[in-house]
C-alpha cells in the first residue's frame, strides 16, 4: 500500500502545462526531500527531479518540482507526446524507516 | 558504460527462496549506496531494500523485513539480494538501482520473480 498520494491520471495536449500533486504527511513529505521518477512504457524508470526541484543532467527544463509543507507537485509545462508516462513520487519515511512512492499518475497527451 | 545486470530470478513455489544478482560495470560499485526497487506487473513502484557503500548498513521495507537479505561484494562489483519465504506477493520485476533518488541514479533492466505453485 502506498503511502504518498497522487491523482491517478492527468492529460493535457501538446503545449500545455500538467501538474501532478503528491500528497504525504509530517513523517515523510513534511520533514525530507521529494523525488520524482518517470517510467515510460516497458522501460525501467528515470529520476526527473531531486530535492525537491533539482533537475539531474539531461532533463529538460520544462519538468520542474515544488513542495511545500506535506505536499509537492510536479509541473510539466509545454507538454510533449514523449511526456507519456506514468510519474511516481517518493520521499524518505521517518517513521517506517524506509523510501515511499506514491500511487502513480499517468500523463496522457491529448 | 555504466551498465547494471540483473540475474537470478525465475519461477519458484511459495515458500521458496531465491538470489538476484546484480553485476555492475563501468563504474566502481564501492563508491555508491546500492538498492533493490520492485514493481508488480500493472503496478506501483515499491522501494525494498538498500545497504550503504561498504556493506556495514541495511534497511529493508516492513514488508520484506525478516525474509529478504540485501549484500554486496564490492571486489566482485556485485550486489545480491536473498528472497527467503517467498509469497505471492512477492512476485514482482526486481530493479537493481545505484544511487536511487541521487544525482547518479542509475536503474538495471530488472528481473521477473514469479511465485506461484
Amino acid at each position: 500500500q502506498s503511502v504518498l498520494t497522487q491523482p491517478p491520471s492527468a492529460s493535457g495536449t501538446p503545449g500545455q502545462r500538467v501538474t501532478i500533486s503528491c500528497s504525504g504527511s509530517s513523517s515523510n513529505i513534511g520533514v525530507d526531500n521529494v523525488y520524482w521518477y518517470q517510467q515510460l512504457p516497458g522501460t525501467a524508470p528515470k529520476l526527473l527531479i531531486y530535492n525537491n526541484y533539482r533537475r539531474p543532467s539531461g532533463v529538460p527544463d520544462r519538468f520542474s518540482g515544488s513542495k511545500s509543507g506535506t505536499s509537492a507537485s510536479l509541473d510539466i509545462s509545454g507538454l510533449q507526446s514523449e511526456d507519456e508516462a506514468d510519474y511516481y513520487c517518493t520521499a524518505w519515511d521517518g517513521r517506517l524507516k524506509g523510501y515511499v512512492f506514491g500511487t502513480g499518475t499517468t500523463v496522457t497527451v491529448l | 558504460e555504466v551498465q547494471l545486470v540483473e540475474s537470478g530470478g525465475g519461477l519458484v513455489q511459495p515458500g521458496g527462496s531465491l538470489r538476484l544478482s546484480c553485476a555492475a560495470s563501468g563504474f566502481i560499485l564501492s563508491n555508491y549506496w546500492m538498492h533493490w526497487v520492485r514493481q508488480a506487473p500493472g503496478k506501483g513502484l515499491v522501494w525494498v531494500s538498500r545497504m550503504n557503500k561498504d556493506g556495514s548498513r541495511t534497511d529493508h521495507a516492513d514488508s520484506v523485513k525478516g525474509r529478504f537479505t540485501i549484500s554486496r561484494d564490492n571486489a566482485k562489483n556485485t550486489l545480491y539480494l536473498q528472497l527467503n519465504s517467498l509469497r505471492a506477493e512477492d512476485a514482482a520485476l526486481y530493479y537493481c538501482v545505484r544511487d536511487f533518488v541521487g544525482a547518479e541514479d542509475y536503474w538495471g533492466q530488472g528481473i521477473l520473480v514469479t511465485v506461484s505453485s
